[in-house]
C-alpha cells in the first residue's frame, strides 16, 4: 500500500460544486501539505499543517479551505468550483528534520467544466 | 520571498549521454536544502537527489549528481549514461533550514526527452 494516499486520482465536475480531496498517509509525519500543479507554474503551495491543531496558508489559498481531521488524515475542499481551479493537485508529508524530503501522494486530477 | 528559476521548459539527449539540468534560487538564509524530484508520465513525484546548503561536497546519487554553486545560487542536476526511463519533467526545490519551514518552493520544471 501507498505511504501517502490520495482520492480521487481523477474528478471532472461542474462549476459551483463542492470539492473535497482527500489524503491519508501512514509514514506517521506530522506535517502535511497541499499543492497544485499548473502547466508552465511547477507545484505551487495551497495549505499545510503542521500537526492537528496548526493549519496554515500557503500562496494560493483564495477558493480553498483544509481540515486535519487526525494526525494521518488532510482533506482540501472547494467550496464552489471554478474552471481556473482545473489542475493536478498533490498532497505531501514529512516530518521534521530539514533535509528530509517530502513524500507525495500520486495526484489528484481535477477538471471542473 | 525566496524563488527557485528553472531556465530550460525542455531539453533533449540521446540515450547513453549526458545532460545537464539547470537551477537558480535567490535567497538570503545561509542554511537551506535543495532537492531534485522526478515525475515521468505516472505523475508521480520521486526524490532524486538532495543537497543541505552547509555541505561543500556536491551530491551524488548513482548517475545522478549536482554541483551545487553556493555563491553562484546555482544547483544543476548532471544525468550520466541516460536511459528511456529518465524521461520525465524534473522539478528543482528549495526549504529553508530553520524548523517550522518544511515548506517547499519549487521551480517551474524541465522536461527531458530521451532519444533512442
Amino acid at each position: 500500500d501507498a505511504d501517502v494516499t490520495q482520492t480521487p486520482r481523477n474528478r471532472i465536475t461542474k462549476t459551483g460544486k463542492r470539492i473535497m480531496l482527500e489524503c491519508s498517509q501512514t509514514k506517521g509525519h506530522d506535517r502535511m501539505y497541499w499543492y497544485r500543479q499548473d502547466p508552465g507554474l511547477g507545484l505551487r503551495l495551497i495549505y499545510y499543517s503542521f500537526d492537528v491543531k496548526d493549519i496554515n496558508k500557503g500562496e494560493i489559498s483564495d477558493g480553498y479551505s483544509v481540515s486535519r481531521q487526525a494526525q494521518a488524515k488532510f482533506s482540501l475542499s472547494l467550496e464552489s468550483a471554478i474552471p481556473n481551479q482545473t489542475a493536478l493537485y498533490f498532497c505531501a508529508t514529512s516530518d521534521d528534520r530539514g533535509n528530509q524530503p517530502q513524500h507525495f501522494g500520486d495526484g489528484t486530477r481535477l477538471s471542473i467544466l | 520571498a525566496q524563488t527557485v528559476t528553472q531556465s530550460q521548459p525542455e531539453m533533449s539527449v540521446q540515450e547513453a549521454e549526458t545532460v545537464t539540468l539547470s537551477c537558480t534560487y535567490d535567497t538570503s538564509e545561509s542554511d537551506y536544502y535543495l532537492f531534485w524530484y522526478k515525475q515521468p508520465p505516472s505523475r508521480q513525484m520521486i526524490l532524486v537527489i538532495r543537497q543541505e546548503a552547509y555541505k561543500q561536497q556536491n551530491a551524488t546519487e548513482n548517475r545522478f549528481s549536482v554541483n551545487f554553486q553556493k555563491a553562484a545560487k546555482s544547483f544543476s542536476l548532471k544525468i550520466s549514461d541516460s536511459q528511456l526511463g529518465d524521461a520525465a519533467m524534473y522539478f528543482c526545490a528549495y526549504r529553508r533550514g530553520n524548523f517550522g519551514n518544511e515548506k517547499l518552493t519549487f521551480g517551474t520544471g524541465t522536461r527531458l526527452t530521451i532519444i533512442p
